[in-house]
């Protein structure tokens, strides 16, 4: 079945670093994939997503390029600000008319941010 | 994007007692799904919800245990019954726009239920 393997976290950086979390992909077909966030206290909100390959998704400083050759979908941001300590959901989608729509999620990367 | 809510937002149980989580959209929206995120874990599928037919659930899952209700296109409900505080965990719904080419969901705020 499908699956998604993300880095183990947390991942403690510092004020403007560059960040880059991890995230392969295991699945029939042409998945779509997607970048969730959850700030502490706050339900999951979508970051960013990717059709279809070499798409590349963005949001508020963030990227992923979705890279089928290698099946990853790594999230990356040039400068991190403490404001984006949360924790980080990679997630796919099966391809049209297939699954029904379901999303696989991986196990999750928090990131701590500090000054 | 819809605004999407539940009720409640928290709760503290006892074991053996069952809770009855509310999913509410404010337009109606083709497919409903209800995930289950245990404490330092990531979100696994407990069934999706489709208006006018039973639910579907993921392997590990079963109705007996977590009964859903889908009445029409903007509500749904999930039933946490016979509570074991291993049903501790935050219960979320969402939902999927349909039609799109990319199968986005949206999620609710999520509901943490803590049994004792």
């Amino acid at each position: 079945g499908d699956s998604v393997t993300q880095m183990e976290g947390p991942v403690t950086l510092s004020e403007e670093a560059f960040l880059t979390i991890n995230c392969t992909y295991t699945a029939t077909g042409y998945p779509s994939l997607f970048w969730y966030v959850q700030y502490p206290g706050e339900g999951l909100q979508l970051l960013l997503k990717a059709t279809k390959a070499d798409d590349k998704g963005s949001n508020k400083g963030f990227e992923a390029t979705y890279r089928k050759e290698t099946t990853s979908f790594h999230l990356e941001k040039g400068s991190v600000q403490v404001s984006d300590s949360a924790v980080y959901f990679c997630a796919l989608s099966p391809s049209m008319g297939g699954g029904g729509n379901k999303l696989t999620f991986g196990t999750g990367t928090q990131l701590k941010v500090e000054l | 994007s819809a605004v999407i809510s539940q009720k409640p937002s928290r709760d503290i149980c006892q074991r053996g007692t069952s809770l009855t989580i509310q999913c509410q959209v404010d337009s109606q929206v083709t497919m409903m799904f209800w995930y289950r995120q245990q404490p330092g874990q990531s979100l696994t599928l407990i069934a999706t919800a489709n208006q006018g037919s039973e639910a579907t659930y993921e392997s590990g899952f079963v109705i007996d245990k977590f009964p859903i209700s889908r009445p029409n296109l903007t509500f749904s409900t999930l039933t946490v019954s016979n509570m074991s505080p291993e049903d501790s965990s935050i219960y979320l719904c969402s939902y999927n726009r349909g039609g799109s080419s990319y199968n986005e969901q949206f999620f609710g705020p999520g509901t943490r239920l803590t049994v004792l």
